[in-house]
């Protein structure tokens, strides 16, 4: 079975710009989480979806913004983006609704810097 | 904000030897779990144990969780050099909680 699957890997970007990530969790799959991971802070949640509806956010700016397919693949949005947004997104599936309960499985990140 | 604060920050051990690392947290929690990363890749999931355990196994490694001090330990033994890694423990704290990770522990294993 493919694990989860992030595209792009790298990604460089400058300030005002916006950018999309993909994720594809395991097949069979249907809850998503994405972390932001950076030195300073260590991995901060973003949003977890289910179903193709949001079920939690973290407290990051109306700029990050996230959204699933009725196939459970994933995407996350920054608009506008800030020096700041450099980071590692990771992307994490799970069989069933998450709510903390279970083990999450990571694919290998998307690193973003902006320029 | 973490909810696991991981001790030590960093820890340096010779191959062989065992490695122990800690974990506290804040809040009741309905499992703990521990990941391990490699440098600049995705986190791989270690192992899950639930409030109402105290101990578990896997492999090489053995978890503790002591509910009333909010802390969990993972053991390493045996450690080899590919166990060089940041590891990272993570808490749940109900049914429509999100999993939240402390800052990590970055472990050396010296050849």
């Amino acid at each position: 079975k493919a694990g989860v699957t992030q595209t792009p890997r790298y990604l460089i970007k400058t300030r005002g710009q916006q950018v999309t990530l993909s994720c594809s969790p395991i097949s069979g799959h249907r809850s998503v989480s994405w972390y932001q991971q950076t030195p300073g802070q260590g991995l901060q949640f973003l949003f977890e979806y289910f179903s193709e509806t949001q079920r939690n956010k973290g407290n990051f700016p109306g700029r990050f913004s996230g959204r699933q397919f009725s196939n459970s693949r994933s995407e996350m949005n920054v608009s506008t983006l800030e020096l700041g947004d450099s980071a590692l997104y990771l992307c994490a599936s799970s069989l069933q609704k998450t709510g903390g309960n279970e083990k999450l499985f990571f694919g290998s990140g998307t690193q973003l810097s902006v320029l | 904000s973490q909810q696991g604060e991981e001790d030590p920050q960093a820890l340096s051990i010779q191959e062989g030897e065992n490695a122990t690392m800690n974990c506290s947290y804040k809040t009741s929690i309905n499992n703990l779990q521990w990941y391990r990363q490699n440098s600049g890749r995705g986190l791989v999931h270690l192992i899950l144990i639930r409030s109402n355990e105290r101990e578990k196994h896997s492999g090489r490694l053995r978890v503790t969780l002591d509910t009333s001090k909010k802390s969990s330990s993972l053991l390493i033994t045996a450690s080899r050099a590919a166990d060089t890694a940041s590891y990272f423990c993570a808490t749940g704290t109900g049914a429509n909680s999100k999993l939240t990770f402390g800052k990590g522990i970055t472990l050396s294993v010296r050849p």
